[in-house]
C-alpha cells in the first residue's frame, strides 16, 4: 500500500539529547515537509523539501535539522537547541501540480523531560 | 489580519443537524484550498479540495469566495463520526517551484446522540 510512515509513534528523551524522528513515503512525491502540532494551536512549519538534497526553513526551524538524501526519505532531527521539543510531529509528502494536496503521515508523539 | 483564522469554535451539535464552518485568508495571491479533518490524536486527513466553483461530495460542500477572500465548508446531516477538528489550509506559490501551505487552528466539532 501506498503511504507516509513515521516512525516510532511515541519517543521519550531526557533534556540535552539529540534525536531523529523518521519519515518515509512510498507515493513518489517529490516534496517533503515537517511540522510541529502544539495543544490548541495550528500545525507550524518546521522544513520542507521540494526535491532531493535541498530544504529549507519553515517558520519554526531553530533547534532542528534535516536531511533529504533520498526522494524517499526526510528524517527530522530534533537537537538539544530547541527549547521546548515536547510535540506532536507530523511529516507530510506532496506532488507538485496545481493543487498541490498533502498527505500526513500518522505522527510521533516526543516527550523531553 | 492572522493568515489564516477559522471560527474558533468549538461547535456542539445534535445528529442530523446542518453545520456551517468559516475561514478566511489574508493572501490574495493564495492559490488552493482545502479542508481537512483531524480526529484527536490522529494526523490531518484530507476531506476536501475546494473549487472556484463550489464543490460538492456526499454531505459536505465546499465553496470558496476570492473576492471576499473566505472559505466555507457545510456538513448536511451531521453523523456521530463527523465529530472532528476540521482545519482550513490556504496555498500559495512563494516563487518557482516552492508553495506554502498555511494551516489554520481548526474547528472542533462534536456531534451529539
Amino acid at each position: 500500500d501506498g503511504g507516509i510512515t513515521q516512525s516510532p509513534k511515541y519517543l521519550f528523551r531526557k533534556e540535552g539529547q539529540n534525536v531523529t524522528l523518521s519519515c518515509e513515503q512510498n507515493l513518489n512525491h517529490d516534496a517533503m515537509y515537517w511540522y510541529r502540532q502544539d495543544p490548541g494551536q495550528g500545525l507550524r512549519l518546521i522544513y520542507y523539501s521540494q526535491i532531493v538534497n535541498d530544504f529549507q526553513k519553515g517558520d519554526i526551524a531553530e533547534g532542528y535539522s534535516v536531511s533529504r538524501e533520498k526522494k524517499e526519505s526526510f528524517p527530522l532531527t530534533v537537537t538539544s537547541a530547541q527549547k521546548n521539543p515536547t510535540a506532536f510531529y507530523l511529516c507530510a509528502s506532496a506532488q507538485q501540480g496545481d493543487l498541490y494536496e498533502q498527505y500526513f503521515g500518522p505522527g510521533t508523539r516526543l516527550t523531553v523531560t | 489580519r492572522k493568515e489564516v483564522e477559522q471560527d474558533p469554535g468549538p461547535f456542539n451539535v445534535p445528529e442530523g443537524a446542518t453545520v456551517a464552518f468559516n475561514c478566511t485568508y489574508s493572501n490574495s495571491a493564495s492559490q488552493s484550498f482545502f479542508w481537512y479533518r483531524q480526529d484527536c490524536r490522529k494526523e490531518p486527513k484530507l476531506l476536501m479540495s475546494v473549487y472556484s466553483s463550489g464543490n460538492e461530495d456526499g454531505r459536505f460542500t465546499a465553496q470558496l469566495n476570492r473576492a471576499s477572500q473566505y472559505i466555507s465548508l457545510l456538513i448536511r446531516d451531521s453523523k456521530l463520526s463527523d465529530s472532528a477538528t476540521y482545519l482550513c489550509v490556504v496555498t500559495f506559490n512563494s516563487g518557482g517551484s516552492n508553495y506554502k501551505l498555511t494551516f489554520g487552528k481548526g474547528t472542533l466539532l462534536t456531534v451529539n446522540p
